[in-house]
This record gives C-alpha cells, structure tokens and sequence, in this order.
C-alpha cells in the first residue's frame, strides 16, 4: 500500500490552462504539505493544513489554492498556468507537529508549455 | 530554527561507512536534529532525528556532540543505492512549523 499517494505523476500543459494535483494519504496523519521543487532543486513548502484547516501559506501566487475535503486528501489546484509553474511538487504528511518526519510522496513533474 | 551548514558533496566506497557531517552552532534547547535524503527523482525520505542522544535505527545512526553543536549521520555499509542528497535540519517539534530543506550534502557511492 502506498502511504502517500499523487497523481498524476506527470503533467504536461500550455500556458493558462487550469489543472489540478491530487494527494491522498493512508497512514492516519493529521497534517498535509505542499512542497515545490523548481530547476535549482530547492525544495520550499507551499501549504499545510492540519485536519481540513489551513496552518501555513507561504507567498504563494493566489493562482494556487490547496483544498482539503478531510484529513485523508489534500488537492492542489493551479489557475492559469504560467510557464515558471513548471516544477516537481511533492504532497507529504505527518502526525500534528512533524515529531516522527514527514512521509512525502513521489511528486508530480508539471510542465508547461 | 537554527540554521545547518553542511559539505555540498562528498564521495564514499561501497560498503564502506559514510559519514556526513552537519553544523547547528546556534542550535536551541528544544531543536531536534532531523536527517532526510531524497534519491534522484523520487520524494524526500525520513531517515531519523535526535534532541540530545545518540540514535539508531535499521537505516542509519545519529551522533549528536555533548554541545548539540554539530551532528553525523552515519550509513553504517553504504551501497549504490544510497547515493542521494542528504539535508540536516534543526527544527522545533510545533504544529505549524515548517520542515525547511538547505542544500543539503550530495553523496555519491562509488564501486
């Protein structure tokens, strides 16, 4: 069984469209991530949310906007698709304040074209 | 938290011990010392983490100084397969506090 799971794995898009990254974890965490890795390979947190509610939003474009329909599930979703969006992104989880590591899953390659 | 310094590469035999060195001087109390690696291509993975003892688990062992002023993470028999880059982060145990990545140390396992 997969403990934290995205899809798609791969995404490949033009400019300005809309599309959406799903997240689903089984391991009975409370808090969920995002996490962006661009070209240079940093890896900057995005969000996270801790059973449905928001608990950190970096300065993130408001053309993101993660959603949480229970503690199981954190989607992202990306409006108007700009081509410096192309990057991994990584869904992960932990218990409420991160003490045992987070469990990350294996990303989601977005391009846009 | 407090910031890490560590070695942008380092190179190690196969089945030798790899040992990847990490500086927190202005570690506080109440920061743990937290070990990552991310494999090519794949998400990053928990390897283990420490306050003040030394720790070891069926992947690696943490050797936390008396001072909690610096920290090595040893990989006991490396294989090819641990080549990967490995972050250091020092971070408080809250909700709401976030797991920063640096750069990190880039080992490579050599045969």
């Amino acid at each position: 069984d997969t403990a934290v799971s995205q899809t798609p794995k791969y995404l490949v898009t033009q400019m300005g469209n809309d599309k959406s990254i799903k997240c689903e974890q089984n391991l009975g965490h409370d808090t969920m991530y995002w996490y962006k890795q661009d070209s240079k390979k940093f890896l900057k947190i995005m969000f996270s949310y801790n059973n449905k509610e928001l608990i950190i939003n970096e300065t993130v474009p408001n053309r993101f906007s993660p959603k949480s329909p229970d503690k199981a599930h954190l989607n992202l979703h990306i409006n108007s698709l700009e081509l410096g969006d192309s990057a991994v992104y990584f869904c992960a989880s932990s218990h409420r304040a991160g003490e045992s590591g987070y469990t990350f899953g294996s990303g989601t390659r977005l391009t846009v074209v | 938290d407090a910031k890490t310094t560590q070695p942008p590469s380092m190179d190690c035999a196969e089945g030798r011990a790899a040992n990847l060195p990490c500086n927190h001087s202005t570690i506080s109390g109440n920061e743990y010392v937290y070990w990552y690696r991310q494999i090519h291509s794949q998400g990053p993975q928990y390897i283990i983490h420490g306050l003040k003892n030394n720790e070891t688990n069926e992947m690696a062992s943490l050797i936390i100084t008396e001072d909690r002023k610096s920290s090595t993470l040893i990989l006991p028999h490396a294989t090819l397969r641990d080549t990967a880059v490995y972050y250091c982060i020092v971070r408080v145990d809250w909700e709401g506090n976030k797991l920063v990545f640096g750069a990190g140390t880039i080992l490579r396992v050599k045969s």
